[in-house]
Formats: C-alpha cells, structure tokens, sequence
C-alpha cells in the first residue's frame, strides 16, 4: 500500500515560488505501475487539479496552471515535486499529492495534505 | 472547457437511500471516478470507472453513468456517510466536480 507524505514551506510571499515534496513509500517512484500528481483544496472550496506526471516522463498540467507548473521526480530519493510560481494569494490551499494505477487517472493513494498560505 | 456540476446539498434519513449526482455534457462516454472527503481528512475513492468499488468499500455505494448524468448511490445510510462527494473525469485534464455535501438527518 503506498503511503505519501507532503513536506515543504507553510507560508510563501506573493511572487515567490511554492515548492513542495512528496515522499513515497511502499512502492518504487520509478515503477510503471504508478502515476504521481498533485491537487488542491482552498479552504473551504473544491478540489482543483494541478498536474501529473506517468513513468514515460510525460507530464500533464492543468491549462489554467501551466505556465507556472513544474513536476518532477527525484528517483534517488522515491520523492516526487511541484514547484509553482509567481504566487498569489488565490493560490492559498491544502496541497495534497497524489498516485494512482500508471496509465490510469483515477487518485487511489493521497497524502494527508500540506496548508500552503501565500502572505506577506 | 469541461465542467461537471454536482448538487450542493442532499440531505437523507439513516437508512435510506442518498443519490448524488455529477452532469456533464456526453458524461456517459466517460470513465467517472466518485471520492468522499470527510472534514479535515484527504478524499477517498469510493468508486471508479463509473461502477468500481475499490476494496474495502461497501457494496452500498454503487455507481452508475449514461448520457449527461452520472450517479453515485449510496444505499441503507449510516451517520459515517456524512461528507463531501466529488466526481471526476479526465477531459484533455482532469475535472472534478463541484462536490456535494451529504448530510445525514
């Protein structure tokens, strides 16, 4: 059963980069059998997907994220990341990264989530 | 771009039956996953590919899908129930729906 944990900086300044980690267990980054991707929850509103990325190293991002999106994996560590940049205060929310079966969409292992709020 | 519209509220009696569920246009020609979110926890597959339980599931939440509407039942409600529902399909992205609040009378 994979087990993912977020970890990273709770509070970023507008304009800045929010950078996040996952860390992956009980199964290999490196493996077909998973996709890895990351979602978020402003508080109190939906869930907005932001991208994921399948063990060809193909990578899909949400349209209205992309020119600020980066994911990538760290096959040294089993972690992957999600770099967002030029933050705004819209992009306050509880980021959670994501995996499910590779070749498939659907989330079937989620991390507890990290609170990220964008201040000054 | 696409867009699935769910209920903002279902309200439904213990034991009886709640159906929640997610419009899009030609959602029938799609794979529909359904998760549940409970306050303060990250979501949770209950159903995948319009009608598949993950293990672990109760075989009271099912799943259906055709034409513009797919629905997630949930049968013989518990007090557990109570939370938040969302759909999602992938459209050249992946879109969740605008989620429902379940709540248990």
């Amino acid at each position: 059963q994979l087990q993912l944990q977020e970890s990273g900086p709770g509070l970023v300044k507008p304009s800045e980069t929010l950078s996040l980690t996952c860390t992956v267990s009980g199964g290999s980054i490196s493996s077909s059998s998973y996709y890895w991707g990351w979602i978020r929850q402003p508080p109190g509103k939906g869930l907005e997907w932001i991208g994921s990325i399948y063990y060809s190293g193909s990578t899909y991002y949400n349209p209205s994220l992309k020119s600020r999106v980066t994911i990538s994996v760290d096959t040294s560590k089993n972690q992957f990341s999600l770099k967002l940049s030029s933050v705004t205060a819209a992009d306050t929310a509880v980021y959670y990264c994501a995996s499910g079966p590779g070749q498939t969409t659907v989330t079937t292992s989620w991390g507890q989530g990290t609170l990220v709020t964008v201040s000054s | 771009s696409y867009v699935l519209t769910q209920p903002p509220s279902v309200s439904v009696a213990p034991g009886q039956t709640a159906r929640i569920t997610c419009g899009g246009n030609n959602i029938g020609s799609k794979s529909v996953h359904w998760y549940q979110q409970k306050p303060g926890q990250a979501p949770v597959l209950v159903v995948y590919d319009d009608s598949d339980r993950p293990s672990g599931i109760p075989e009271r939440f099912s799943g259906s899908n055709s034409g513009n509407t797919a629905t997630l039942t949930i049968s013989r409600v518990e007090a557990g129930d109570e939370a938040d529902y969302y759909c999602q399909v992938w459209d050249s992205k992946n879109v969740f729906g605008t989620g429902t609040k379940v709540t248990v009378l």
